[in-house]
């Protein structure tokens, strides 16, 4: 089964500078997807941006992107411009494409706290 | 649009009870999903639906059942309820397989379940 790797626990960013999280997975598939999920207090789960593997070319969304490394496995989040309102847990998932095993698999999350 | 609503909010049982978690989407989606969220951990899918008239099995089944009542609904039953269960349980759903845009997961708010 795939796994993600969230390693960083916790981050810390300064309001209006940038901030990386990072992501790592394991699969043996060669196309699948990828996303961002924003968690703040109110428990709400939150699409912040998605990427296709087989799209060579990194997802952008406003001050989101993603840096995708294929090869490395990695799918690092970067926040551009940090908001107040950005502080939540992030999650990273892993969606396959094999659809008789329909799972999304979750990272253990990170929690993004903005200093003002 | 409401998107995923879920109720209850907050429930408190008693071991050995039963409780049904309601779910409910207007957004013509196909795919509907359970999963729990326990502290330190990302989402773990415990049952799914791809479409209406199928449910299957996802990482953490035992002690669940589900009903796919029509399209928009997706409930989740526990018969005789554990401390273990405690945790909170999240509703998704996606419009179909096909594309990272039709196959992205949308979440309900939330039920936050204690289980004494």
């Amino acid at each position: 089964a795939q796994t993600v790797t969230q390693s960083q626990p916790e981050m810390s960013v300064q309001e209006a500078e940038t901030v990386t999280l990072s992501c790592t997975y394991d699969t043996s598939e060669s196309d699948y997807y990828l996303f961002w999920y924003k968690q703040p207090p109110s428990r709400q789960m939150i699409l912040v941006i998605r990427q296709e593997a087989y799209k060579q070319q990194n997802a952008t969304e406003n001050r989101f992107s993603v840096n995708f490394q294929k090869a490395a496995k990695s799918f690092s989040l970067k926040i551009s411009d940090s908001q107040l309102g950005d502080a939540a847990m992030y999650f990273c998932a892993y969606r396959s494409l094999d659809y008789n095993n329909n799972d999304m698999r979750f990272g253990a999350g990170t929690r993004l706290t903005v200093k003002p | 649009n409401a998107g995923v609503t879920q109720t209850p909010k907050f429930q408190v049982l008693k071991t050995g009870q039963s409780m049904t978690l309601q779910c409910a989407q207007d957004m013509n989606h196909n795919s509907m999903y359970w999963y729990r969220q326990d502290p330190g951990m990302g989402l773990r899918l415990i049952y799914y639906s791809a479409s209406e008239g199928t449910t299957d099995k996802g990482e953490v089944p035992n002690g669940y059942n589900v009903s796919r009542l029509n399209k928009r609904e997706f409930s989740l039953r526990l018969e005789s309820a554990a401390p273990s269960q405690t945790s909170v349980y999240f509703c998704a759903s996606s419009e179909a397989p096909g594309s990272v845009s039709t196959d992205t997961q949308y979440f309900g708010p939330g039920t936050r379940l204690t289980v004494l």
